[in-house]
This record gives C-alpha cells, sequence and structure tokens, in this order.
C-alpha cells in the first residue's frame, strides 16, 4: 500500500523556537494533506487542510500564524510550529489523499511527537 | 456539522473472547466510515471502510463492521481478541475517502490473559 513518511518522528524544543515537520507521500502522489494534532490520550482534531500549490485551510480555532503550512509539491507537506510553547507539546500525524483506480483513500504517517521545554 | 460519537473509553476483554466497539455518527448526507486502530506511540492503521454496498464490511486482522443507516451506527467486531489487539480504536467519518475526518473520542481495549 501507499506509504507516508513523517520527520522528525520525535523532537524536542526549547520554548520560543520553532519547528518543522516534514510529511511525505514516498510512492504516490498527494494533492491534499491533512495534519492533525493529538494530545495525550485523546482523539485527533484536524488542523488543517494542505493543498497542493495554494493556502492552507485551517480550522476554526487554529492561528494560521503559528502553524505555517507549505504544500510546495506533490509529495511534500510541511507544518512549521512557529515560537513554540509548552503548551504546543503534542502528537502531530498528517495523512496524505491518493486518489487510485475509482476510488480515493487516505493514507496517515507515523506521526511526530513534540516536546517543547 | 458531522460529528462521531464513541461511548466507551475503555474496554476489557479476555484473550479469546468477543469484541464490539460502538460507533454512532452524525452527519448530513451519506457518509463515508472508518476505524483505524493506533497502538501506543504510533500512527493510525486503517481496519476497514464503508462507502456503499453491502452494510457488512471485513477488514484486515479479522475485524468486520456493520453499517446500520437507521441507527447512525457503524459498530466494529472481532470474534475471537488477541493479545495484540490491545490498541487504541478510532471511528471516523467524512465526506469522501480522500476528505478530512471528523474522529470519535476513540476506544481503549485492554486485553486479559
Amino acid at each position: 500500500g501507499a506509504v507516508v513518511s513523517q520527520h522528525p518522528s520525535r523532537v524536542i524544543c526549547k520554548s520560543g523556537t520553532s519547528v518543522k515537520i516534514e510529511c511525505r507521500s514516498l510512492d504516490f502522489q498527494a494533492t491534499t494533506m491533512f495534519w492533525y494534532r493529538q494530545f495525550p490520550k485523546q482523539s485527533l482534531m484536524l488542523m488543517a487542510t494542505s493543498n497542493e500549490g495554494s493556502k492552507a485551510t485551517y480550522e476554526q480555532g487554529v492561528e494560521k500564524d503559528k502553524f505555517l503550512i507549505n504544500h510546495a509539491s506533490l509529495t511534500l507537506s510541511t507544518l512549521t510550529v512557529t515560537s513554540a510553547h509548552p503548551e504546543d507539546s503534542s502528537f502531530y500525524i498528517c495523512s496524505a489523499s491518493h486518489s487510485g483506480g475509482l476510488q480515493e483513500t487516505q493514507y496517515f504517517g507515523p506521526g511526530t511527537r513534540l516536546l517543547v521545554l | 456539522a458531522q460529528s462521531v460519537t464513541q461511548p466507551d473509553i475503555h474496554i476489557t476483554v479476555s484473550e479469546g473472547a468477543s469484541l464490539e466497539l460502538r460507533c454512532n455518527y452524525s452527519y448530513g448526507a451519506t457518509p463515508y466510515l472508518f476505524w483505524y486502530v493506533q497502538s501506543p506511540g504510533q500512527g493510525l492503521q486503517l481496519l476497514l471502510k464503508y462507502f456503499s454496498g453491502d452494510t457488512l464490511v471485513q477488514g484486515i486482522k479479522g475485524f468486520e463492521a456493520e453499517f446500520k443507516r437507521s441507527q447512525s451506527s457503524f459498530n466494529l467486531r472481532k470474534p475471537s481478541v488477541h493479545w495484540s489487539d490491545a490498541a487504541e480504536y478510532f471511528c471516523a467519518v467524512g465526506a469522501a475517502a480522500g476528505n478530512k475526518l471528523t474522529f470519535g473520542g476513540g476506544t481503549r481495549v485492554l486485553v486479559k490473559p
């Protein structure tokens, strides 16, 4: 099946610094990628929808200036957490949509655990 | 607005026993429904999905789910659980397979020896 990777898998940073997380579709082209956040023992919450070559669409309550999303190619989307604070510590998961045959399918990356000290 | 409810936060089941996880959804149109499993610290693995057709869907790892439109439910079942089935299970709904998904709160399954 299709594979989506994320890098890094874990990152620890100091408060006030910026962190970039990459999401790659390894063997297919993804016109749309999604970014989710998952707090400990909670469900996944959609942060934004990333479309190749256009601006991301953010969900209500998600600060677009804090969570910068870039989808510059059909295989790569990046999420940059700017001026990170401890409350941004979370598990960030991306997914990519793949159109194959008659059905479109969404594949999830393994996630990136962010810890802000 | 679409929503997904998983009424059971935790379920403990003995190895070899049957398992049923409940999922109720609210959606204005014909939903695309999914069940995912997440092991600790890991990403999501798709167990099965329903778009249309036969309302009983077979998935991987011996799981199946039944779509009941009248009850707005999409419950997940497994006849005999294995210790490796201990994980968090999420039900999700979307407008299409490749669209953004709304997840339920998850059900954590513990398997007793």
